[in-house]
């Protein structure tokens, strides 16, 4: 149950479009599509944006969108504005009813 | 809406045990498969245990198997964490979440502190 491999940051200005990667193995983000994706502004509750890899949950805007590609997912944030700078996280399916988290990527609006 | 009410968090010495309580409203909760997911002080997420709708099976982390013990009462919607042998390395926000039955976790309550130090 090893985490995922996340960036412990990444940046864009407004407008620009930012890629957050998050590595796993076969075991778990390449051999499964239940790859999700959480923000989380500090003090409070992380929040579902993505699930089974590219799917929006309700109310979240279509400026975030994700994709797998072998063992490596991505979350990509286009349009960047400032209410974006949060914390993400990735999480994935791992088999055998377990799951598994990022270490969480610190998305900064310059 | 849905609302889940995280209860029982506090100082506790280490090898103590403290039970956590998350009473759970807004959805059908006897329908729905429940975790707690954790996290450390200025740390990530750490996925803690589940419980399938209807209880009868558990599912833990490594790092909290044969220490911790999930269940459940659907006849008060109420999801449990019992915590023994508590460990410095336990303390953390524990979050009360919902299943969304496609592999991903929904609703979170809005955590209740638990920290184990002499």
């Amino acid at each position: 149950q090893s985490a995922l491999t996340q960036p412990p940051s990444a940046s864009g200005s407004p407008g620009q479009s930012v890629a957050i990667s998050c590595t796993g193995t076969s075991g778990d983000v390449g051999g499964y599509n239940y790859v999700s994706w959480y923000q989380q502004y500090p003090g409070k509750a992380p929040k579902l944006m993505i699930y089974e890899v590219s799917k929006r949950s309700s109310g979240v805007p279509d400026r975030f969108s994700g994709s797998k590609s072998g063992n490596t997912a991505s979350l990509t944030v286009s349009g960047l504005q400032a209410e974006d700078e949060a914390d993400y996280y990735c999480s994935s399916y791992a088999g055998s009813n377990n799951w598994v988290f990022g270490g969480g990527t610190k998305l900064t609006v310059l | 809406q849905v609302q889940l009410v995280e209860s029982g968090g506090g100082v506790v010495q280490p090898g103590g045990s403290l039970r956590l309580s998350c009473a759970a409203s807004g959805f059908i909760f006897r329908t729905y498969g429940m975790h707690w997911v954790r996290q450390a002080p200025g740390e990530g997420l750490e996925w803690v245990a589940f419980t399938p709708y209807d209880g009868r099976n558990k599912y833990y982390a490594d790092s909290v198997r044969g220490r911790f013990t999930i269940s459940r009462d659907n006849s008060k919607n109420t999801l449990y964490l019992q915590m023994n042998s508590l460990r410095a390395e336990d303390t953390a926000v524990y979050y009360c979440v919902k299943d969304s039955n496609t592999w991903a976790f929904d609703y979170w309550g809005q955590g209740t502190l638990v920290t184990v130090s002499s």
